[in-house]
Order: structure tokens, then C-alpha cells, then sequence
């Protein structure tokens, strides 16, 4: 079946700590995203990626960092230095013109 | 002002009503515009999807837009308590190489048996 997988579901991390989320995709899109949800908001922007080996900052991207080295493959680290990071983390992935997004399920991030 | 609009509710609804939901937007670039459902502590699903103005009807769902108003509906008739999500629209253009893509805030629907 074709779709996006992010792992793990759910992260527990304590205060001062990296963390790497996970985003495989196998639907053959070009372009990925990061998103954060926060309750009772709306979704928030925070790296997209249009081709491999290249990225750009999203609205929030202060605390996170990311890489592309494969087309399937979309990794975002959440790091010490965000300052807010419990929420629900989305990975998506789009056809290109069009920008029909297709999400994976969410990682949730809870700081200790 | 935002880019999106979309009015968060809460919106309560008896089952078999029909129901509306709606987003107004600024920017006259958009051409693509779509409508995604999201269960609790789910991924948001791509629900419905157009190009420019016009309607689009799936099973009971109809997605309208209307470019020169800059207004865009979701219809859901004989409405299901498994209707009950967060309904999020969004739209997009393609400009300079790049895709832009908005969200609205969302709106939470309830389905009351």
C-alpha cells in the first residue's frame, strides 16, 4: 500500500535532549513537508523540501533542523534549542503542481 | 489579516443535517483548493479536491468554490456521527518554482445521534 509511515507514534523526551522524528514515503512525490499542531490550532509550517538534497525554512523553523538525502526520506530533528516542543508533529508529502497533501498519521512529542 | 480564514467553531449538528462550512481567502493566486478531514490525534485525510471555480460532488459530500468571491464551501448532506473531525481547508498555487500552500485553522464538527 502506497502512503507515508512516521515513527515513533509516541516520543517521550526530557528536557535538554535531541530528537530525530521519522517520515518514509513511497507514494514517488517530489516534494515533503513538517508540520506541528498545537491544540485547538491550526496547522504550522515548519520545513518543506521540493527535490532532494535541498530545503527550506518553513514559518517556524527556529529549534529544528533537517535533512534530504533520499527521495523517500525526510527526517526532522527536534533539538534542545526549541523552546516549546511537546505537540503533534504531521509529515505530508505533495504532488507538485497541484499541492494535494497526503499526511502521514503524526508523531507526538511530549517533553518530561 | 490572515491569508486563510476559517471559522474555528465549535459547530454542534443533529444527525441528517446538513452542513456548511466555509473559508474566505486574500490571495487571487490560488487555483487549487482542497478539503481535508481529521479525526482526533489522526493524520488529516484529503477529503475533497477542485481546480478554479466551480462545484465538485462526492457520495454527500460537495466541495463549491467561487474564485470571484474568494469563497470556498464543504456541504455534507444526511450528515453521520462519524462525521464528526476537524475539517481544514487549504489552498495552493504554483508561482516561481515554488508550491505555496495555506491551511485554515480548522473547523470542529459534532454529529449528535
Amino acid at each position: 500500500d502506497g502512503g507515508i509511515t512516521q515513527s515513533p507514534k509516541y516520543l517521550f523526551r526530557k528536557e535538554g535532549q535531541n530528537v530525530t522524528l521519522s517520515c518514509e514515503q513511497n507514494l514517488n512525490h517530489d516534494a515533503m513537508y513538517w508540520y506541528r499542531q498545537d491544540p485547538g490550532q491550526g496547522l504550522r509550517l515548519i520545513y518543506y523540501s521540493q527535490i532532494v538534497n535541498d530545503f527550506q525554512k518553513g514559518d517556524i523553523a527556529e529549534g529544528y533542523s533537517v535533512s534530504r538525502e533520499k527521495k523517500e526520506s525526510f527526517p526532522l530533528t527536534v533539538t534542545s534549542a526549541q523552546k516549546n516542543p511537546t505537540a503533534f508533529y504531521l509529515c505530508a508529502s505533495s504532488i507538485v503542481p497541484t499541492g494535494e497533501l497526503f499526511f502521514g498519521e503524526g508523531s507526538r512529542l511530549t517533553v518530561l | 489579516q490572515k491569508e486563510v480564514e476559517q471559522d474555528p467553531g465549535p459547530l454542534s449538528v443533529p444527525e441528517g443535517a446538513i452542513v456548511s462550512l466555509n473559508c474566505t481567502y486574500s490571495n487571487s493566486a490560488f487555483q487549487y483548493f482542497m478539503w481535508y478531514r481529521q479525526y482526533s490525534r489522526k493524520g488529516p485525510e484529503l477529503l475533497m479536491y477542485t481546480y478554479s471555480s466551480g462545484n465538485k460532488e462526492d457520495g454527500r459530500f460537495t466541495a463549491q468554490v467561487d474564485k470571484s468571491s474568494k469563497y470556498i464551501s464543504l456541504f455534507i448532506r444526511d450528515s453521520q456521527p462519524s462525521d464528526s473531525a476537524t475539517y481544514l481547508c487549504a489552498m495552493s498555487a504554483y508561482q516561481q518554482g515554488a508550491q505555496k500552500l495555506v491551511f485554515g485553522q480548522g473547523t470542529r464538527l459534532t454529529i449528535n445521534p
